[in-house]
């Protein structure tokens, strides 16, 4: 157990639609960082936030948002769902400054969306 | 630019042999990462490198950060058949933002 939550686990719903995938991080975690992983392909880098400033952005998409609340969960939306969008959506979370801890990320479960 | 190249896409072993994956970019790297995926679970930190030239082992799990700081390798010795999974390399970039860049992975099939 990497400490870190996602909430739904599994998710199917129709094109054009909006979900919100939620994410806690671990305990005294500051940063939290989405990825998505698709059908045999790696992690690909969507967004981090840091005490709820957006930190790095990657190849998100502008359908796509998310925040980090003030007791520091995510939210992840992805709106006018696509064929193209069902895949593996992980946050991780990684604390802040340890020295010698840079890039060390605790990834959660993943939620999988289907849009079907 | 960004990508790391991971080789190879996947591997069929035999139970007791060993295994060597490796991770090479364009890029120059501060950090470089090896993460383990079994199926329907997230990535798991098995090891961290933060030097060129560093070698660390974990267990029969051995990495290093290449001199160039552009590569690094993954062994793993007498593969047992829990070590299935997929294999992340990932990186953090010279100058770059927190962010992990990762690799495709490695697909590891062990027969008993």
């Amino acid at each position: 157990d990497s400490g870190v939550t996602q909430t739904p686990k599994h998710l199917i719903t129709a094109t054009g639609q909006r979900v919100t995938l939620r994410c806690s991080p671990r305990s005294g975690d500051l940063s939290v960082y989405w990825y998505q992983q698709s059908l045999d392909q790696g992690l690909q880098f969507l967004i981090q936030y840091y005490n709820g400033e957006e930190r790095a952005k990657g190849n998100i998409l502008e359908r796509f948002s998310a925040q980090q609340f003030p007791d520091l969960h995510s939210e992840l939306n992805l709106s006018s769902l696509e064929l193209g969008d069902s895949a593996l959506y992980f946050c991780a979370s990684s604390a802040p400054g340890l020295a010698g801890a840079a890039g060390e990320l605790f990834f959660g479960e993943g939620s999988r969306l289907t849009v079907l | 630019g960004q990508q790391l190249n991971q080789s190879p896409q996947s591997m069929f072993i035999q139970e007791g042999e060993d295994v060597s994956m490796n991770c090479t970019s364009s890029s120059i790297f501060n950090t470089w990462l090896w993460y383990k995926q079994d199926p329907g679970e997230g990535p798991v930190l098995l090891i961290a490198l933060y030097k060129a030239g560093e070698l660390t082992s974990n267990g029969r799990l051995t990495a290093q950060f290449g001199i160039t700081r552009k590569d690094s390798f993954l062994n793993i010795s007498a593969s047992i058949p829990s070590d299935v999974g997929i294999y992340f390399c990932a990186g953090q970039l010279e100058g770059g933002s927190e962010k992990l860049v990762f690799g495709k992975g490695t697909k590891l099939t062990v027969n008993p």
